[in-house]
């Protein structure tokens, strides 16, 4: 099984550019997350979604947009890049009666000249 | 709001050591408790988890976890690491009602360093 994929895994952006990444999961889990992660200061949880069709916003949602379309795929976007979005991002998904149980793409690292 | 303190930013152990990585939580309603680690390059891993019962938790790779509500800790411990085990480690806790988001909320992470 390949879990949870994100694509890319890497991406340089000049700033105003926009992008998309994707994240899929194979475990046909309802819950799906956007995380960044920054030195110094753990996940911070950008956008969430608890099913299909649906998001909401999570700690630092600001700068990034996100749907879910399909189950299996939770898409992150950044209209407008700012190098304060270098990160590494990542993306989980946990089924319904796992809370908390929550399992990690191998993440995306972003870097915003 | 509830809250996660890592003590320790970076832990040096030398191999075959015994390993405590110190996790308290702030918040007073029953948490469920988990510790993830990431392994360089990697996401996170789900080590174990407490949500009640017995307060020694066992996980994946030997590690295990004791809950004590008395000092809101969640304290890591491996009795022999291994080169393998450098890591970072994050502990993380959500309420037992947490909803859809959870309400997942990491620690900002131990750097363990193995030393031969």
């Amino acid at each position: 099984n390949a879990g949870v994929t994100q694509t890319p895994k890497f991406r340089v952006l000049k700033t105003g550019q926009s992008m998309t990444l994707l994240c899929a999961q194979d475990m046909n889990h309802e819950y799906m997350y956007w995380y960044r992660q920054d030195p110094g200061m753990g996940l911070r949880l950008i956008h969430y979604s608890v099913g299909e069709g649906t998001t909401a916003k999570g700690e630092v949602p600001d700068g990034y947009n996100v749907s879910r379309l399909k189950k299996q795929n939770f898409l992150l976007g950044l209209e407008s890049a700012a190098p304060s979005q270098t990160s590494v991002y990542f993306c989980a998904s946990r089924a319904t009666s796992n809370q908390g149980e929550l399992f990690f793409g191998e993440g995306s690292r972003l870097t915003v000249l | 709001a509830q809250s996660v303190t890592q003590p320790d930013i970076h832990i040096t152990v030398s191999e075959g050591a015994s390993l405590e990585l110190r996790c308290n939580y702030s918040y007073g309603a029953t948490p469920y408790l988990f510790w993830y680690v990431q392994s360089p390059g990697q996401g996170l891993q789900l080590l174990l988890k407490y949500f009640s019962g017995d307060t020694l938790v066992q996980g994946i790779k030997g590690f295990e976890a004791e809950f004590k509500r008395s000092q809101s800790s969640f304290n890591l411990r491996k009795p022999s690491v291994h080169w393998s085990d450098a890591a970072e480690y994050f502990c993380a806790v959500v309420l037992e009602s947490g909803g859809g988001a959870d309400g997942l909320t990491f620690g900002k992470g131990t750097h363990l360093i193995i030393q031969p």
